[in-house]
């Protein structure tokens, strides 16, 4: 598998449900990121998560992080129509010798129905 | 605060032709990243750049690719002699701080080769 797989890769569900999408990753991070993608659009960044971190929120986002599992957690609270994109984890690498760079994740495509 | 740019947002080649894609940063971004992106696909980091230098080039592919941020002017991804497969969009994005951090992206150039 890949470094920064999301699951599910598509989530369907109504408006006003909370919705919960995981990343798992391979090697040891900085930090995690989490990013939307609405269709067409360039990415957004919605959280940094740092590897000392175990949880932190932004409005109605919360993510968790668990380092000794090597994933994440992202949920999106009283969902709206509005919230319907593609999400993305990104790691980054805890030594910049082994790439100096962020690894996207293939993403979780979130429906949010009315 | 103008976000990061890119044109042109559609490009449209013929196989063997040129494609110039553009960049222009976040204001006080030094720091430049291409990624690609295939339908349905995550993206795929290509090239990290600060002016007048290329920091990564992990991810460009050995022939037909450059990349350039020159002291001026915008960050420019070339390729020559486009092929079917190089149909993808394409996404520019910056930082503040190094990669490691927030990157701001742009809206991508969508390119079609015929």
């Amino acid at each position: 598998s890949q470094q920064g797989e999301e699951d599910p890769q598509a989530l369907s569900i109504q408006e006003g449900e909370n919705a919960t999408m995981n990343c798992s990753y391979k090697t040891s991070i900085n930090n995690l990121q989490w990013y939307r993608q609405n269709s067409g659009r360039g990415l957004v960044h919605l959280i940094l998560i740092r590897s000392n971190e175990r949880e932190k929120h932004s409005g109605r986002l919360r993510v968790t992080l668990d380092t000794s599992k090597k994933s994440s957690s992202l949920l999106i609270t009283a969902s709206r129509a509005a919230d319907t994109a593609s999400y993305f984890c990104a790691t980054a690498p805890l030594f910049t010798g082994g790439g100096n760079k962020l690894t996207f994740g293939t993403g979780t495509q979130l429906k949010v129905e009315l | 605060n103008a976000g990061v740019m890119q044109n042109p947002r559609h490009l449209v080649r013929r196989r063997g032709q040129e494609a110039r894609l553009r960049c222009s940063p976040m204001k006080g971004h030094s720091h430049v990243y291409w990624y690609r992106q295939l339908p349905e696909e995550g993206l795929k980091f290509m090239v990290y750049l600060q002016k007048e230098n290329i920091i990564d080039e992990s991810g460009m592919p050995k022939e037909r690719f450059s990349a350039e941020f020159p002291k001026e002017g915008p960050s420019i991804l070339r390729i020559q002699q486009v092929v079917r497969g190089d149909s993808a969009a394409y996404f520019c994005a910056s930082s503040f701080q190094g990669p490691r951090y927030e990157q701001y992206f742009g809206p991508g150039t969508r390119l079609t080769v015929t």
